[in-house]
């Protein structure tokens, strides 16, 4: 079977550094998505990292580590806005299955 | 263009009902995914389709439930005699390819009350 963990629930300033850490145990692993979902919504797609390393797109950037199975999501200059719960997934079939998503992170962004 | 859309937004229905939940994807992605996500969860994945076909079918929680895509396009996914279990807000994602990493579009949902 395959299972993620991520903190339940992360409180950050605005203005400031956050990351939201994920860690994976798979059958097999074809990369590591990041998803945001607010309140009501349907999540949305951030970020997706196949290799090693740090992906970077604008404010956000996300990070993988295949040989530690682990990744983390990091958000810059932190808005209301960003107030969301983030969910990393993996897939690890080949093309033909779903995502695994993690129970999801709840971030609190305070003034 | 629009995006992907579900309907009933909505339903309230007696245990031991069958329900039916319509998903339109987005036109063109081949790849379409059902997923449920129960409050305060993850989500969970249902079942997947490339075009009509549903090769992966082992997400599906029991032989209640089951789905189809017909024309490569609208999918239903019923739940035959629901259980209080099965509420939850059901998503439906399509993509343009079931390529490993290819952004996930999400419908907004249909929220299912069992009663």
């Amino acid at each position: 079977g395959q299972s993620l963990e991520q903190p339940s629930e992360v409180t950050a300033v605005e203005g400031a550094i956050v990351q939201i850490n994920c860690t994976y145990q798979t059958s097999g692993f074809y990369g590591l998505s990041w998803y945001q979902q607010h309140d009501g919504g349907a999540p949305t797609f951030l970020s997706y990292n196949a290799l090693d390393g740090l992906e970077e797109t604008g404010r956000f950037s996300s990070f993988l580590s295949r040989s530690d199975s682990y990744g983390y999501l990091l958000l810059q200059e932190l808005q209301m806005k960003d107030s969301a719960s983030y969910f990393c997934a993996v897939r690890d079939g080949g093309g033909a299955d779903g995502l695994t998503f993690g129970k999801g992170t709840h971030l609190i962004i305070q003034p | 263009g629009a995006g992907v859309s579900q309907s009933p937004s909505n339903k309230v229905t007696e245990k031991g009902k069958d329900v039916e939940l319509r998903c339109d994807p987005i036109s063109g992605h081949t790849a379409l995914y059902w997923y449920r996500q129960s409050l305060g969860q993850g989500l969970e994945f249902l079942i997947y389709f490339q075009g009509n076909s549903a090769p992966d079918k082992s997400g599906l929680p029991s032989d209640r439930f089951s789905a189809e895509r017909t024309g490569g396009s609208v999918s239903t996914l019923t739940i035959q005699r629901t259980q209080q279990e099965d509420s939850a807000v059901y998503l439906c994602a399509s993509s343009f390819s079931d390529q490993s990493g290819t952004e996930q579009y999400f419908g907004p949902g249909t929220r299912l009350t069992v009663t």
